[in-house]
């Protein structure tokens, strides 16, 4: 059974640091995405990482993914309030199909 | 991008009663499109996938016979919720995925069973 696991579940940090979110999977994929969920709205796609050693940037964010390690990393540079959500990252596992992480609960605090 | 639209965002309902929810691409033709069920405080598990003219298909625990699909055009899917119980309340996603890998969410339905 494909697994996918967030690290760490919950993040308190100040406005300003830098941080990041682990996304651990335990099968074979070379496509992850990553989402933001604001409370009680549905998602927002932030990225798509189709190929080992992909690496994206948008504004303060950052995804990478190392298929071999079956690792996608978050990271966040210097953090502003706006950035506080939740953030999944979701393995592709054939057919369009998407299994998601437990989610990273992100606040940010003034 | 893809446009995708769920109707009604909110539903109240007492319990046994059915319930559809509505979930229609703008501006993309979907051949496939996802049902997702998101419980409090709780990640997204997907629950079947909705294949235009044909049978939707469940993901191991999905009782197809209370979770009714019908996919009957290009740009409308639906989930009827049969006999719902409070155990059914539930944040209820839908999302396509255009050819670019995006995979695109509507905005969500909340379900509440008295």
């Amino acid at each position: 059974e494909l697994k996918v696991e967030q690290n760490p579940l919950f993040l308190s940090m100040q406005e300003g640091k830098n941080y990041t979110i682990y996304c651990n999977y335990s099968t074979t994929s070379d496509r992850l995405y990553w989402y933001r969920q604001d409370p009680g709205k549905s998602l927002e796609s932030l990225f798509v990482l189709l190929s080992n050693g992909a690496v994206k940037q948008e504004g303060r964010l950052m995804a990478s993914l190392d298929t071999k390690a079956r690792l996608s990393t978050l990271h966040i540079t210097a953090a502003v309030h706006d950035l506080s959500a939740t953030y999944f990252c979701a393995v592709d596992i054939g057919a369009q199909k998407l299994v998601f992480g437990q989610g990273t609960r992100l606040t940010i605090n003034p | 991008g893809a446009v995708v639209s769920q109707h009604p965002s909110w539903v109240i309902c007492k319990s046994g009663t059915s319930v559809k929810i509505e979930c229609r691409s703008l501006d993309f033709q979907a051949t496939t499109m996802f049902w997702y069920r998101q419980f409090p405080k709780q990640s997204l598990m997907l629950m079947a996938t909705s294949n235009e003219g044909s049978k939707a298909t469940y993901e191991q625990g999905v009782e197809k016979d209370k979770f009714l699909i019908n996919h009957a055009s290009l740009t409308l899917s639906t989930l009827t919720v049969t006999s719902a119980h409070p155990e059914d309340s539930s944040f209820y996603i839908c999302s396509e995925r255009e050819q670019s890998d995006t995979q695109y969410f509507g905005p969500g339905t909340r379900l509440t069973v008295l």
